[in-house]
Parts: C-alpha cells; structure tokens; sequence
C-alpha cells in the first residue's frame, strides 16, 4: 500500500511570508504527527492529530498551526515566516494513538527562508 | 519536553564490527522506546522498539538492551554493514515521541 506522501517536497519562502504543508496519511491510519528536523535541534514534535482534533502539541510558537480533515489527510501551516524556520519537515502517521504504535514518517517537505 | 539524550553524535565502526549507541532519559512516564533509522533524503523508519518491562529485544543483527533502574537503553548493530550507514534516533514516547539527537553512523569496507 502506498505510503505517506507530502507535499510539496520542497519550498522556497521569504520572511514573513506564510506557508502550508500537506501531509496525506497510509491509508487506515488516522493519527497524524507532524515533526520539525533541523541539523542543530534534531527531530522536534510539533503536533499531533486524530480524528480531526489536536491531541498534542510540542513547544512551538502559536504561528505553527494545524488541521486534520474527515479523510485524515492533514495540513501544517507556518505564519509570518523567520529564518529560524527553516528546516525539514516530516509528517508521520500511525494507525492510533501515535505513542504507542508505529509511526511511518513521510519524506518530508524541505523549507528554505530567505 | 523532557530530554533524550543521545550518544555519541557521530560513530565510526569497521564492516563486521559492533555498533553501539547509548541514550539516556528523564521521563519516567515513557512507556515505549523506539530506535528509527533514516537515511539521506529519506524520513526515519522504525527499526526496533522495546518497553520497559522488558531487558533486552533482539532482531536480526541489531539488539536493544533497555536499563530501567538507569534510564538508559542502547542500540547494538552486530556485524555492522557498510548499508548500514545512516543515522539513527532513539526516542521515547509517553503522550508524544521524544527523540534524541540523532547518532550518524558511517561503516567502513
């Protein structure tokens, strides 16, 4: 079955521009979790989604924001861009509560701010 | 968020030899302790995963040995691969996954 996709792979931003990110989970699965990956941070939970409800939410500011749709597809949304924000970003998605089962990571979308 | 911390950063081992990469954690509310593997361009993939009730889980060639009373668990990559050149994050979960830094291990031929 296919896996999850994420879209676009990549982008180019300038500050205070805004940006969203799609993220389409395997299917069945409806825990969405989405991941910020930066060289010095390493992999950072930014939040996490299922059945449409923000479950949990890492240490980020309020511009980082998301959503889950009826068909689990999820989006992720940067407001007010700052050069910090560039970083990878990965969308994973399990089949339940995203702790406890395993969580199967997209490719990731890479965001440059210039 | 309470920390992982992960060790060493960077690893360097012989083809055929034994990879090892410690981490280290604060909550004692994680249940679940999955190592993922990534490699360039790629997202992480779960390798193995162990919980706390138990000491060790072995698959294949790669070993998790798990220490409650120390909070500490480890990786071991035995016959380590020149495939096996990648990076690995360990990590804990409780209401959410916490993961290390991340070790980048390179296996010479």
């Amino acid at each position: 079955k296919a896996g999850v996709t994420q879209t676009p792979r990549y982008l180019i931003k300038t500050r205070g521009q805004q940006v969203t990110l799609s993220c389409s989970p395997i299917s069945g699965h409806r825990s969405v979790s989405w991941y910020q990956q930066t060289p010095g941070q390493g992999l950072q939970f930014l939040f996490e989604y299922f059945s449409e409800t923000q479950r949990n939410k890492g240490n980020f500011p309020g511009r980082f924001s998301g959503r889950q749709f009826s068909n689990s597809r999820s989006e992720m949304n940067v407001s007010t861009l700052e050069l910090g924000d560039s970083a990878l970003y990965l969308c994973a998605s399990s089949l339940d509560r995203a702790s406890y089962n395993e969580q199967f990571f997209g490719p990731g979308t890479r965001l440059t701010v210039l | 968020q309470q920390q992982v911390k992960q060790s060493p950063q960077s690893l360097i081992v012989q083809k055929g030899g034994i990879s090892i990469i410690n981490c280290a954690y604060e909550n004692t509310a994680f249940d679940y302790f999955p190592w993922y593997q990534q490699f360039p361009g790629k997202g992480p993939a779960l390798l193995i995963a162990i919980r706390p009730d138990v000491s060790e889980k072995k698959e294949g060639r790669f070993t998790i040995s798990f220490n409650k009373s120390a909070k500490q668990f480890s990786l071991h990559i035995m016959d380590s691969q020149p495939g096996d050149s990648a990076t690995y994050f360990c990590a804990g979960a409780g209401t959410a996954l916490i993961f290390g830094k991340g070790t980048t291990l390179s296996v010479s031929s």
